[in-house]
């Protein structure tokens, strides 16, 4: 399968730093999104860039696309501990289902 | 209130005795998909339908049956579960198979 891959797999910061995290991708792709997990519950959606766009904004959340490096970074700006959890990127590839990457854990300590 | 849902959250079962996860999505959604999660292998899809009595094998079908004979319901089958299925599933539901999915709570399986 055409999965995305996270980086860095794991990222501590402090409350009130900014964290970033990337996705690659291997092929073109209709559009990519980006949810977050908390441990062992349901993902959540947190945004959809598609691939005519570059940039998306969500609150505290920035997503940036760049096609021709195939990548993605996700922006969380001003982070709190409740942005503590797993973040995944998933690539909608035209076929049947999205491609999921592992994902990046975030620690976001006080 | 638009959501997903799923029973049981936690099951623990033997070797070989049959069992359905049932999933449930109130948002009139025509793609329906079943994900496993294991601990450094993310996120694989097991099954996934386009429409009511269209179902398709994802990534990790070997085990495991679906059914779509209702819109809204997408059980999970495993006819003689294994203990290489102990994992945490989740059902998952989006308009089209490429837009924003919502998912389910998740199960938790372990099997004996």
């Amino acid at each position: 399968s055409q999965q995305g891959e996270e980086d860095p797999q794991a990222l501590s910061i402090q409350e009130g730093e900014n964290a970033t995290m990337n996705c690659s991708y291997k092929t073109s792709i209709n559009n990519l999104q980006w949810y977050r997990q908390n441990s062992g519950r349901g993902l959540v959606h947190l945004i959809l860039i598609r691939s005519n766009e570059r940039e998306k904004h969500s609150g505290r959340l920035r997503v940036t696309l760049d096609t021709s490096k195939k990548s993605s970074s996700l922006l969380i700006t001003a982070s709190r501990a409740a942005d503590t959890a797993s973040y995944f990127c998933a690539t909608d590839w035209g076929g049947y289902a999205l491609n999921f990457g592992k994902g990046t854990s975030l620690l976001v300590t006080p | 209130e638009a959501q997903v849902t799923q029973n049981p959250r936690y099951l623990i079962t033997v070797t070989g005795k049959k069992l359905t996860v049932t999933c449930s999505q109130n948002m009139n959604h025509e793609y329906m998909s079943w994900y496993r999660q294991d601990p450094g292998l993310g996120l694989r899809q097991i099954y996934y339908s386009m429409n009511v009595e269209v179902t398709d094998k994802g990534d990790v079908p070997e085990g495991y049956k679906v059914s779509r004979k209702e819109k809204r319901n997408f059980p999970l089958i495993l006819e003689s579960p294994s203990p290489n299925q102990t994992s945490l599933y989740f059902c998952a539901s989006s308009l089209s198979n490429g837009e924003t999915q919502y998912f389910g709570p998740g199960t938790r399986l372990l099997v004996l």
